[in-house]
């Protein structure tokens, strides 16, 4: 398995509060990625990572931003909760050039009370 | 508009028997198409990955097809087993520069005992 951990693994949380979510690798892929999956929507992009200080927004960014001040750290944060953001979250990771297979993490489930 | 669509939604079939799931894509010009599988409350476990050149990638049991003029993607799963059960998604990648992800929705694959 890729080396891919996120944190926390669980959270609630309330309507309102910034919230920040953790994604470390261990392969040294360039690529970072946040999604959130949602049922009836399957996975969205949010936000990804093409390097060090380098990001985009991806389908559904707003109320999100990332940081990556680190190649193996992608933060997520929510800077103020909302019950619409209650999903599960999954980082994903994958090295540029031609292969380009992803991988994914454990994932994150956030319930916004 | 990239859109990736899967059908159908959900799939039961008895163990043993040979089984193939769709995925259809609406813009040929991809860079490659990768095919997961997602357990329940679980991270996506990627199965294959076919570059848009290719026509099909094998992995034991499975084989996937890609006929990027049609806009179509199968997975073919051999002698199936209850431990095949799960979610299968593809998703499609539209350039190497370009680094977004569009996800299917996914198959519920049962295999009965």
């Amino acid at each position: 398995d890729a080396g891919i951990t996120q944190s926390p693994r669980h959270k609630v949380t309330e309507t309102g509060t910034p919230v920040t979510l953790r994604c470390h690798q261990t392969e040294n892929h360039r690529y970072m990625y946040w999604y959130r999956q949602d049922p009836g929507h399957g996975l969205r992009l949010i936000h990804y990572s093409y390097g060090v200080k380098d990001t985009d927004k991806g389908e559904v960014s707003d109320g999100y931003s990332v940081s990556r001040s680190k190649t193996e750290d992608f933060l997520l944060t929510l800077e103020s909760a909302t019950s619409s953001q209650t999903s599960v979250y999954f980082c994903a990771i994958s090295e540029s050039g031609v292969n380009n297979e992803q991988f994914f993490g454990p994932g994150t489930r956030l319930t916004v009370l | 508009k990239q859109e990736v669509t899967q059908i159908p939604a959900a799939l039961s079939v008895p163990e043993g028997e040979n089984l193939v799931l769709n995925c259809s894509f609406t813009d040929s010009a991809i860079y490659n198409l990768q095919w997961f599988r997602q357990d329940p409350g679980k991270g996506l476990t990627s199965l294959l990955l076919i570059q848009s050149s290719q026509r099909e990638q094998t992995s034991g049991r499975l084989n996937a097809s890609l006929d990027k003029s049609s806009g179509r993607s199968t997975l073919y799963i051999a002698a199936s087993q209850p431990g095949d059960s799960a979610t299968y998604l593809c998703a499609v990648r539209r350039g190497n520069r370009d680094d977004k992800i569009i996800f299917g929705k996914g198959t519920r694959l049962h295999i009965l005992p």
